[in-house]
């Protein structure tokens, strides 16, 4: 089966450029996570979808961040513009291959863009 | 807001010696899961505890979860230099009606075992 696919696996830019990550999910999972993980500390969660609709985006940074997920498949995490700050892992993750989340679900993430603003 | 807190936050420590981390809140959880997280990659389910109470076993990884289900930790025993890695635990909040079952991530536990 494969994973969770997941481009660039690294990109390097300057402040006040823009840039786009890219989430290929397990075939069938209806949930889409993005998170945001900084050097040493937890993932933390910018937005999730369930199939193409935003469930939960109240900690993306909505001045600069935007994601969609169309089709309610692939999905694209940009920043417009970036700051020093967003230095991080971008990860993606999918879940529930039956659409709909129980207590015990399984997230399957993806190995992440490491994004480094100079 | 309701936080995971991790301890220790670093662990460095001699392969074959055992090691226990911790995780705790001041809420009840629904359920706890843990993962981890190798260097580079992204994070991989090792366990989910739901029963206050609980046991469970993963080869040479002991997982338990307190009888209030505030609380929740994870012992090694003879530690593996493949044991390297950042463990985090993970709660959600209850699924079904409205709620998409919102996951809160622990800041994790570092931890690097010397050959």
């Amino acid at each position: 089966e494969a994973g969770v696919a997941q481009s660039p696996r690294y990109k390097i830019i300057e402040k006040r450029q823009s840039v786009a990550f890219w989430c290929n999910p397990i075939s069938g999972h209806a949930t889409l996570y993005w998170y945001q993980q900084i050097l040493g500390q937890g993932p933390k969660l910018l937005i999730q979808f369930q199939n193409n609709g935003v469930v939960d985006d109240s900690q993306l940074p909505k001045d600069r961040f935007s994601a969609e997920r169309l089709k309610g498949v692939d999905s694209t995490l940009k920043i417009q513009p970036a700051k020093l700050e967003d230095s991080a892992v971008y990860l993606c993750a999918s879940s529930s291959p039956r659409g709909t989340l129980t207590t015990n679900e399984k997230l399957f993430f993806g190995s992440g863009t490491q994004l480094s603003v100079l | 807001t309701q936080l995971l807190e991790q301890s220790p936050q670093f662990l460095s420590i001699q392969e074959g010696e055992n090691l226990t981390v911790y995780c705790n809140s001041s809420s009840v959880f629904s359920s706890l899961q843990w993962y981890r997280q190798e260097p580079g990659e992204g994070p991989v389910l090792l366990v989910t505890v739901v029963t206050g109470g609980e046991v469970k076993k993963l080869k040479r990884l002991t997982f338990q979860f307190g009888d209030a289900r505030k609380d929740s930790s994870l012992h090694i025993t003879a530690a593996q230099p493949g044991d390297t890695g950042l463990y985090l635990c993970v709660r959600r909040r209850n699924a079904g009606g409205t709620s998409y079952g919102k996951l809160t991530f622990g800041q994790g536990t570092i931890l690097t075992v010397h050959p």
